[in-house]
């Protein structure tokens, strides 16, 4: 298994500033992920964190938004940038275990709680 | 595209009651996952059970069961003598190839459970 901490668990921050949040895994993946859960609703993927390259996004989101970092096998990070209170989501970091498409597990972090005043 | 529909917003029963959460999903892929995790009202994500899309056989886990049925794109989840304990907010979500070979989930809408004693 993995065990996902994220930091930090909640932020109240102000409308305009960016907030990087911080993913470690106690263990090397092959694969991360950050998701956005909005107050109610579902999770949607925003990318997958590639180690030592650019994120591949989903439709909707876009770098310049949601600039992401994979410097290792085991940290990623995630930037909301110039936010407003429509971003105000838990944001949640994912990794999958060694196994090719669909073999390793999936494990989530508990999430950051971001409110956008 | 793929979808996963969880047409069950909400749901209440008494303790002890059997309850199925129903879950139907599209696509394309012969090749995919399905999963169904629980969020509890503490917000962390708890993996319950992976089935790949080649193996239709029903499982059971402890009070937990689970039917999958390719011919209809469902993937049901059942809870046997249901607990106070079980109340949480289940998603249903699948997994498929995306750019870069990189698998994240499609959730569903999530089914929030309600069990009273």
């Amino acid at each position: 298994s993995a065990v996902i901490s994220q930091k930090p668990s909640r932020d109240i921050c102000q409308r305009g500033t960016s907030l990087t949040i911080q993913c470690q895994v106690d263990s090397q993946v092959t694969m991360m992920f950050w998701y956005r859960q909005q107050p109610g609703q579902s999770l949607t993927l925003i990318a997958t964190a590639n180690q030592g390259s650019e994120a591949t996004y989903e439709s909707g989101f876009v770098i310049d938004k949601f600039p992401i970092s994979r410097p290792n096998l085991t940290f990623s990070t995630l930037t909301v940038s110039n936010m407003s209170p429509e971003d105000s989501s838990i944001y949640l970091c994912s990794a999958r275990t060694s196994g090719s498409f669909g073999t390793g597990e999936l494990f989530f972090g508990e999430g950051s709680r971001l409110t956008v005043l | 595209a793929q979808k996963v529909t969880q047409a069950q917003t909400e749901i209440s029963v008494v303790e002890k009651e059997d309850v199925t959460l129903d879950c139907v999903y599209e696509t394309r892929d012969t090749t995919y996952y399905l999963f169904w995790y629980k969020q509890p009202p503490s917000g962390e994500l708890v993996f319950l059970i992976r089935r790949n899309s080649f193996d239709e056989q029903n499982e059971i886990s402890g009070r937990y069961s689970w039917n999958f049925q390719k011919s209809t794109s469902s993937f049901n989840f059942t809870i046997t003598a249901s607990q106070v304990v079980d109340s949480a907010v289940y998603f249903c979500a699948l997994s498929e190839v995306r750019r870069g070979g990189a698998d994240g989930l499609t959730f569903g809408k999530g089914t929030h459970l309600i069990i009273q004693p």
